[in-house]
C-alpha cells in the first residue's frame, strides 16, 4: 500500500531554513508527482509546489519562489521540500501529498501525516 | 496566481443537498479538484477532474463545471460530512491555488 512517511516536528528560529523529508514506499517512486502543501494553525491548506520525481522538474507557487527547493533522492524515493529565510508566519504543518495516478492533473490522493514547523525566536 | 473564492459557510440539514460552489476565471479552462479535511486529520480527494470520484468514495459526492464556477453537491447530507471542503485547480503553467474553504455544518 502507498505510505507517505515524512521527518519530524521542527523548531527553527526566524532566519533560518528546514529541509522536510517525505519517504515514499509500495509504488514506482519515479511514476507519480509529489506536491507539498502546507496549512497553517487554524487556517486553510496552502499549496507551494510539486515535484516530477521522474526528471526532478519543478513547479513553484510564486508566493515561495526564491525561498523554496524541491528535490528528490531516486535511490531512496525520498522527496524534499526545504523553505528558507523562515518567518513566523511559516510555522504551519507540512505535508508532502502524491497524486492519484501516473497523470500528473489527477488530483492528490495520499498524504504524509505532516510535519508540524515552527518559527519562533 | 489566481484566486478560487468559496463561501466560508454552508449549513444543511441531515438527509438534505448541500452544495459548495467555487469561483474563478481559469476554471472554464483547466480542471477542478474538491478536498475534504476533517479536524486533525490531511485532507481526502472526493472529486478530481471536475466530476470525477475516486474509489471508496461514496457516491453522494458529485462535482459539476458551469463556466467560471464549479459546484461540490453531498446528496443526502450525513452528520459524518461535517468538515471543511476546499476546491483547487491548477493554471497552463502547472502551478496550483486551493479555494479558502467552506465549512460545512450539519444541524
Amino acid at each position: 500500500q502507498v505510505q507517505l512517511v515524512q521527518s519530524g516536528a521542527e523548531v527553527k528560529k526566524p532566519g533560518a531554513s528546514v529541509k522536510v523529508s517525505c519517504k515514499a514506499s509500495g509504488y514506482t517512486f519515479t511514476g507519480y508527482y509529489m506536491h507539498w502543501v502546507r496549512q497553517a494553525p487554524g487556517q486553510g491548506l496552502e499549496w507551494m509546489g510539486r515535484i516530477n520525481p521522474n526528471s526532478g522538474g519543478t513547479n513553484y507557487a510564486q508566493k515561495f519562489q526564491g525561498r523554496v527547493t524541491m528535490t528528490r533522492d531516486t535511490s531512496i524515493s525520498t522527496a524534499y521540500m526545504e523553505l528558507s529565510r523562515l518567518r513566523s508566519d511559516d510555522t504551519a504543518v507540512y505535508y508532502c501529498a502524491r497524486v492519484l495516478s501516473p497523470d500528473p492533473d489527477g488530483g492528490v490522493n495520499y498524504w504524509g501525516q505532516g510535519t508540524l514547523v515552527t518559527v519562533s525566536s | 496566481s489566481y484566486e478560487l473564492t468559496q463561501p466560508p459557510s454552508v449549513s444543511v440539514s441531515p438527509g438534505q443537498t448541500a452544495r459548495i460552489t467555487c469561483s474563478g476565471d481559469a476554471l472554464p479552462k483547466q480542471y477542478a479538484y474538491w478536498y475534504q479535511q476533517k479536524p486533525g486529520q490531511a485532507p481526502v480527494l472526493v472529486i478530481y477532474k471536475d466530476s470525477e470520484r475516486p474509489s471508496g468514495i461514496p457516491e453522494r459526492f458529485s462535482g459539476s463545471s458551469s463556466g467560471t464556477t464549479v459546484t461540490l453537491t453531498i446528496s443526502g447530507v450525513q452528520a459524518e460530512d461535517e468538515a471543511d471542503y476546499y476546491c483547487q485547480s491548477a493554471d497552463s503553467s502547472g502551478t496550483y491555488e486551493f479555494g479558502g474553504g467552506t465549512k460545512l455544518t450539519v444541524l
